[in-house]
């Protein structure tokens, strides 16, 4: 089993849908969570934090599960410009895993 | 402020030479990462400097990959010789709080081996 593993892509959505991806890690211990965003050919941006208690920023929002040991990110009323890759991070304590990535089409 | 900064940008070889890249990560960033990114893939962290002293380097094949970090600024990754799968994107990435923090990139160094 990998360590951290995503949602296999792409998924293409039309313009306004809801989008919802889910990242699954192995280490019980792992301590702070990311979700990345990485458009074509370009390098990995953070796209937001993970936390417990949920957390969101405009039409993003992210959750975590410890029980389950899974993470999501649900993206409402999608827009061209979401189209990219979305790379679930997982640390614990000195080790940091990217996830494989899932790419997202958003068409007109 | 200034970001990480890599060079170069591009770098085509024949396998069996060397190479070297080069990072700057940002400044008072104690925390400099090297990744390994083949095409559809995640990033793959090579090596984990916390100042000049190395935290992780479990997935750096040493036999034919270098890191160093002297002065706990900038970094140089080095591939002698390079094989055709070392061809991939190398990333350096900086954070200010260690391994849990927000990891900030530079724009890579595209490596082409033929």
């Amino acid at each position: 089993r990998k360590e951290v593993e995503q949602d296999p892509g792409p998924f293409n959505v039309p313009e306004g849908a809801t989008v919802a991806f889910n990242c699954t890690y192995s280490n019980s211990a792992s301590q702070s969570f990311f979700w990345y965003r990485q458009d074509c050919r370009k390098e990995p941006k953070l796209l937001m934090s993970v936390y417990s208690s949920g957390n969101e920023d405009g039409r993003f929002t992210a959750q975590l599960n410890r029980a389950s040991q899974y993470i999501s990110l649900l993206i409402r009323d999608s827009k061209l410009s979401d189209s990219a890759t979305y790379l679930c991070v997982v640390n614990g304590g000195f080790k940091t895993i990217f996830g494989a990535g899932t790419r997202l089409f958003v068409k007109a | 402020e200034a970001g990480v900064a890599q060079s170069p940008r591009y770098k085509i070889i024949e396998k069996r030479q060397s190479v070297a890249f080069w990072c700057n990560p940002i400044s008072g960033h104690a925390t400099l990462y090297w990744y390994q990114q083949i095409l559809g893939q995640g990033p793959k962290l090579l090596i984990q400097f916390q100042n000049n002293g190395v935290v992780d380097d479990s997935q750096l094949p040493k036999d034919r990959f270098s890191a160093e970090r002297l002065k706990g600024v900038d970094s140089t990754l080095k591939i002698q010789p390079a094989k055709l799968e070392d061809s991939a994107v190398y990333l350096c990435a900086s954070s200010l709080k260690g391994s849990l923090g927000i990891q900030y990139f530079g724009a890579g160094t595209r490596l082409s081996v033929l």
